[in-house]
């Protein structure tokens, strides 16, 4: 199986800041990188998907970038409402195994 | 516009099953594979298996196998996932959800979900 670790686990910023979460692919998984973004007791939101293509939607603050095994989703000028827990996801292989995600927190 | 909706929440003893249904709108049904996605409390997304409502064929989680079951009814738009002899450890949240794209694929969109309590 195709392992995902997603780093940091949590992290806290101000509003306007500039976030980066990362996930790392155990292998080659080409583009097939996903973003979803949860908030409590809602299910999943797709925000990313094929490494860098933004949700339809989905607020221009939010992109994401690919190099080689590692992932990034990058929120700009973050607002009260990107506090939430993100998840990756890669779908190059099944099990489509998810990283064990990230909780962000506004300050 | 598409959706997916789930049965309601369920409280099953340790031991028994359980049976989810999800039923499909706004698309056409037999053109994309549905997924399984469970959350225990507090804990990450975990997947489950996928279904390919066209033809019924299925691929399960390893962690999993022999213990789910996943199918369909096409004449009703809906899945199915049963998972059987339940612990406490299958307490969670159950998501369907559809896989979109061709050559690289992704989740869209999830069903609200379905809560699983296991207690004796």
């Amino acid at each position: 199986d195709i392992q995902m670790t997603q780093f940091p686990s949590s992290l806290s910023a101000s509003v306007g800041d500039r976030v980066n979460i990362t996930c790392r692919a155990s292998q080659t998984i080409s583009m097939s990188l996903n973003w979803y973004q949860q908030k409590p007791g809602r299910a999943p939101n797709l925000l990313i998907y094929v490494a860098s293509t933004l949700q339809s939607g989905v607020p221009s603050r939010f992109s994401g970038s690919a190099s080689g095994t590692d992932f990034t989703l990058t929120i700009t000028s973050l607002q009260p409402e990107d506090s939430a827990t993100y998840y990756c996801q890669q779908s190059y292989n099944t099990p489509y195994t998810f990283g064990q995600g990230t909780k962000l927190e506004i300050k | 516009q598409v959706q997916l909706v789930q049965s309601g929440a369920e409280v099953k003893k340790p031991g028994a099953a359980v049976k989810i249904s999800c039923e499909a709108s706004g698309y056409s049904f037999s053109s994309y594979y549905i997924h399984w996605v469970r959350q225990g409390t507090g804990e990450g997304l975990e997947w489950m298996g996928v279904i390919d409502p066209s033809g019924g064929s299925t691929t399960y989680a390893q962690g999993f196998e022999g213990r789910v079951t996943m199918s369909r009814d096409t004449s009703t738009s809906t899945v199915y996932m049963e998972l059987t002899s339940l612990t406490s450890d299958d307490a969670a949240v159950y998501y369907c959800v559809r896989e979109v794209g061709v050559r690289s694929n992704w989740f869209d969109p999830w069903g609200l979900g379905t809560l699983v309590t296991v207690s004796s």
